[in-house]
């Protein structure tokens, strides 16, 4: 069983629409959860940074963790095509532990 | 543009051959890490060091090894290689050498082994 779980999809939604993007976790330790957006070929940019549970929001982005079913969820409000992407999620035990990345869900905004 | 620069972009060579990947931290940035990404395996973190020194170890064959130089550049050393070893290599850098600070991604190499 891999650490970070994630449904790959596709996942493909209309423009505006509210997009829920989902990972669980099986290690209990991890406090430090992490959202990356990585577009074909380039270099996967952070978008999301929590500490422990609950809700952290930026701008049409929220994330959230409920560390007692270990799942973390990407809420973005307003869809759109420039949001396609693959989103990872990824954890870490503590501050100087290596991160450990989900295999990442591919997201498709239709206009 | 991450302020992180990998090269070469592209890397196509044989089996058995050995290949050195280059990163050059974002300003200021005194760790670097290498990942590997796959279709089967995703983003798999290798290594990081961190002013020089390695910092943290993960899933990095012995047939690579990494080190950082004292302008902080890095460079990522694969041998010996095999059809396996075809993937992304990516280079992250981050100013301090907590692993969880954002870390900020090179657009990486694509190694192509024949």
């Amino acid at each position: 069983q891999k650490e970070v779980e994630q449904d790959p999809g596709p996942l493909s939604v209309p423009e505006g629409a509210i997009v829920s993007l989902n990972c669980t976790y099986s290690n209990s330790a991890f406090q430090y959860f992490m959202w990356y957006r990585q577009y074909s070929r380039k270099g996967p940019e952070l978008l999301m940074y929590t500490y422990s549970s609950g809700n952290k929001e930026d701008g049409r982005f929220t994330a959230q963790v409920d560390k007692s079913s270990k799942y973390i969820s990407l809420f973005i409000r307003d869809s759109q095509p420039s949001d396609s992407a693959t989103y990872l999620c990824a954890s870490a035990r503590t501050s100087y532990d290596k991160v450990i990345f989900g295999p990442g869900t591919s997201l498709s905004v239709i206009p | 543009d991450s302020g992180v620069t990998q090269t070469p972009k592209h890397l196509i060579t044989a089996t058995g051959q050995r290949v050195t990947l280059r990163c050059s931290p974002r300003s200021g940035d005194l760790s670097v890490y290498w990942y590997q990404q796959s279709l089967d395996q995703g983003l798999q973190f290798l290594i990081q060091y961190y002013n020089g020194e390695e910092r943290a170890k993960g899933n990095i064959l012995e047939r690579f090894s990494a080190q950082q130089f004292p302008d902080l550049h890095s460079e990522l050393n694969l041998s010996s290689l095999e059809l396996g070893d075809s993937a992304l290599y990516f280079c992250a850098s981050s100013p301090g050498g907590s692993s969880n600070q954002p870390q900020h991604f090179g657009d990486g190499t694509r190694l192509s082994i024949l």
